[in-house]
């Protein structure tokens, strides 16, 4: 069975450090991952693709990926208090676009 | 650009009651279409997805069903809720059958069933 593997948290980080929130796939047939923000009653929200092992930045945030650790890394730098929210990472294996969902770290800043 | 709208917000059922929950996109055509339930501290659970009109793939045996009447419509259905159909439902949409398109999510619906 396909599975993707989060620390469910609470990780708490003080305002302005840099927050790491990590991930780990089973299915090394996995080809897209995705990170998504879920504020607490709300719906997810896309904030990260990643396609190829490296580096992907965009603003406050980097993904991090490495196929051979089947690993997936999301860093946010300079967190704030509206960074409060549970991160959830995806993984893609193919066939009709079926994700894989990981359970999400909830992630606290604290001012 | 894509949008996606699903209704009701909230809903509140008694036990044995039918359900019905719709998801519109607009802005794109032939989307690849999903309901996914995320239950009380627990990850998010995907229940039908649906790559054309009428075509729908169950992943889980349920008293659940699911439609897409139209193109950009699906829908959501049970004759007869059970206490653990409570949690929030969502509907999302993507493109194509590349590994390159993510999901988007709807705003949801939290369902309770009393």
């Amino acid at each position: 069975q396909k599975e993707v593997e989060q620390n469910s948290g609470p990780l708490s980080v003080p305002e302005g450090a840099i927050a790491s929130l990590n991930c780990t796939y089973s299915d090394r047939g996995s080809q897209s991952f995705f990170w998504y923000r879920q504020y607490s009653g709300k719906s997810p929200e896309l904030i990260m693709s990643i396609y190829s092992n490296g580096d992907k930045e965009d603003g406050r945030f980097t993904a991090q990926l490495n196929k051979a650790s089947q690993y997936v890394s999301l860093l946010i730098r300079d967190s704030q208090p509206s960074d409060s929210a549970t991160y959830l990472c995806a993984a893609y294996s193919g066939g009709y676009q079926k994700v894989t969902f990981g359970i999400g770290t909830k992630l606290q800043v604290i001012p | 650009s894509q949008t996606i709208h699903q209704w009701p917000a909230t809903l509140v059922q008694p036990v044995g009651s039918p359900l019905s929950l719709e998801c519109t996109v607009e802005g794109t055509s032939n989307p690849n279409l999903y309901w996914y339930r995320q239950a009380a501290g627990r990850g998010l659970q995907l229940l039908f997805y649906s790559v054309g009109i009428g075509q729908i793939s169950s992943e889980v045996p349920q008293n659940l069903s699911a439609s897409r009447p139209q193109d950009r419509q699906f829908i959501l259905s049970s004759k007869k809720l059970l206490l653990s159909d409570s949690g929030f439902y969502l509907c999302a949409w993507s493109v194509g059958q590349g590994y390159y398109s993510p999901l988007h999510f709807g705003n949801g619906t939290r369902l309770t069933v009393t």
